[in-house]
């Protein structure tokens, strides 16, 4: 069975600093799909990112881009120039297409943003 | 473009009473999904539906909870009776099709909560 680990419960960032967020995955499929998914706490799950594992080049969006190794099976999130909007849950998030695309999520990591 | 809407935002019911959640997903969207938020969980997959079909039901407690799609448009997720541990978030999400892994897009979520 696929599972997604998020080892970092809370993590805190100064404002315009630079923060990773942490994320490991167990599968045995070699064509799968990564995500990265915001959760403010209006509750409405937003994606970030998005990985595709045949795609060596690591994804970014803006501020936000991923280190995607795929032997350790590793996808970090790095923010940078953390902004007070970005403060909310973060969960990491795999698919692939042989299970109707269900994402499985890991257990979120909660993101403080100081001022 | 509308996204995804849910109703009701909330909800409390008591123990052995039962409830509904209704989802619209976003127009042309043929794969709908339902997932169960837990407090401090990430989200888990109940349901999966192409169109009016399921693809995927294997974790959603059969002996209490339902759900249909029937003209593949509108979904409703039926809990008969509630427990305590069914106090959750209620997600509904949407993509275009399910085979090449396209984004979901979630809504507000319903809060259940059973005493």
């Amino acid at each position: 069975a696929q599972t997604v680990t998020q080892s970092q419960p809370e993590m805190s960032v100064q404002e315009a600093e630079t923060v990773t967020l942490s994320c490991t995955y167990d599968t045995s499929e070699s064509d799968y799909y990564l995500f990265w998914y915001k959760q403010p706490p209006s509750r409405q799950m937003i994606l970030v990112i998005r990985q595709e594992a045949y795609k060596q080049q690591n994804a970014t969006e803006n501020r936000f881009s991923v280190n995607f190794q795929k032997a350790a099976k590793s996808f970090s999130l790095k923010i940078s120039d953390s902004q007070l909007g970005d403060a909310a849950m973060y969960f990491c998030a795999y698919s692939y297409n042989n299970a109707g695309n269900m994402l499985t999520f890991g257990g979120g990591t909660r993101l403080m943003v100081k001022p | 473009e509308a996204g995804v809407a849910q109703s009701p935002r909330y909800k409390i019911i008591e123990k052995r009473q039962s409830v509904a959640f209704w989802c619209n997903p976003i127009s042309g969207h043929a794969t709908l999904y339902w997932y169960q938020q837990i407090l401090g969980q990430g989200p888990k997959l109940l349901i999966q539906f192409q169109n009016n079909g399921v693809v995927d039901d294997s974790q959603l407690p059969k002996d209490r909870f339902s759900a249909e799609r029937l003209k593949g448009v509108d979904s409703t997720l039926k809990i008969q009776p509630a427990k305590l541990e069914d106090s959750a978030v209620y997600l509904c999400a949407s993509s275009l099709d399910w085979t090449r892994a396209d984004t979901q897009y979630f809504g507000p979520g319903t809060r259940l909560t059973v005493l």
